[in-house]
């Protein structure tokens, strides 16, 4: 079945550090792919997406890019900041638009 | 526009008691979703209504029912409470393309 493996945290940074976070899925056809962020004591937000292969999802300087040939959506940042904390789901939706989760990576920026 | 909201925030049952959880969808949406977050864990699909009739549901169990109402709330209702049912329940909506909209969550704590 359908499945997504994200890198596993917690990843620890200082501010202005570059961030990479990994995630690989496994699914037939072609599903959307997502990043969702999650801040504490809160629900998830959409942080960007990618529906079809070699498109780049970006947003609040966050970006991924669909690559099928690698089956992966990559999650980066030039520069981080503190107020980035928080855990950062990977998920896919094939055509039913149930989301398949990761189960997450948490991200620590401190000054 | 009114984004997704979730009631009670927290609630406390003990073993073999019965929730109902609330959602109000974000309007004009007409599909809503439910999540069960463990903690440390992504969230699994529970089930999916589309124009008040399920359309889809994951690996739980028949005493995870809904319901969606005309106005395109929602309830998630969980009988027989188990020690695992432990966790942060997620309500999604979505339109007419693959994006999901989250409420905040509604923790639920079973002793």
């Amino acid at each position: 079945g359908n499945s997504v493996t994200q890198m596993e945290g917690p990843v620890t940074l200082s501010e202005e550090a570059f961030l990479t976070i990994n995630c690989t899925y496994t699914a037939t056809g072609y599903p959307s792919l997502f990043w969702y962020v999650q801040y504490p004591g809160e629900g998830l937000q959409l942080l960007l997406k990618a529906t079809k292969a070699d498109d780049k999802g970006s947003n609040k300087g966050f970006e991924a890019t669909y690559r099928k040939e690698t089956t992966s959506f990559h999650l980066e940042k030039g520069s981080v900041q503190v107020s980035d904390s928080a855990v950062y789901f990977c998920a896919l939706s094939d055509y039913s638009d149930k989301l398949i989760f990761g189960t997450g990576t948490r991200l620590q920026v401190f000054p | 526009e009114t984004g997704v909201t979730q009631s009670p925030t927290h609630l406390i049952k003990t073993r073999g008691q019965q929730v109902t959880l609330r959602c109000s969808s974000q309007s004009g949406h007409n599909t809503v979703s439910w999540y069960q977050q463990a903690l440390g864990q992504g969230p699994q699909f529970i089930f999916q209504y589309y124009r008040e009739e399920e359309n889809g549901r994951g690996n739980f169990p028949p005493r995870f029912s809904g319901l969606q109402f005309p106005n395109y709330s929602s309830e998630l209702n969980v009988n027989a409470l188990e020690l695992d049912d432990s966790a942060l329940y997620l309500c999604a909506s979505g339109g007419a393309s693959y994006e999901q909209f989250f409420g905040p969550g509604t923790r639920l704590t079973v002793l």
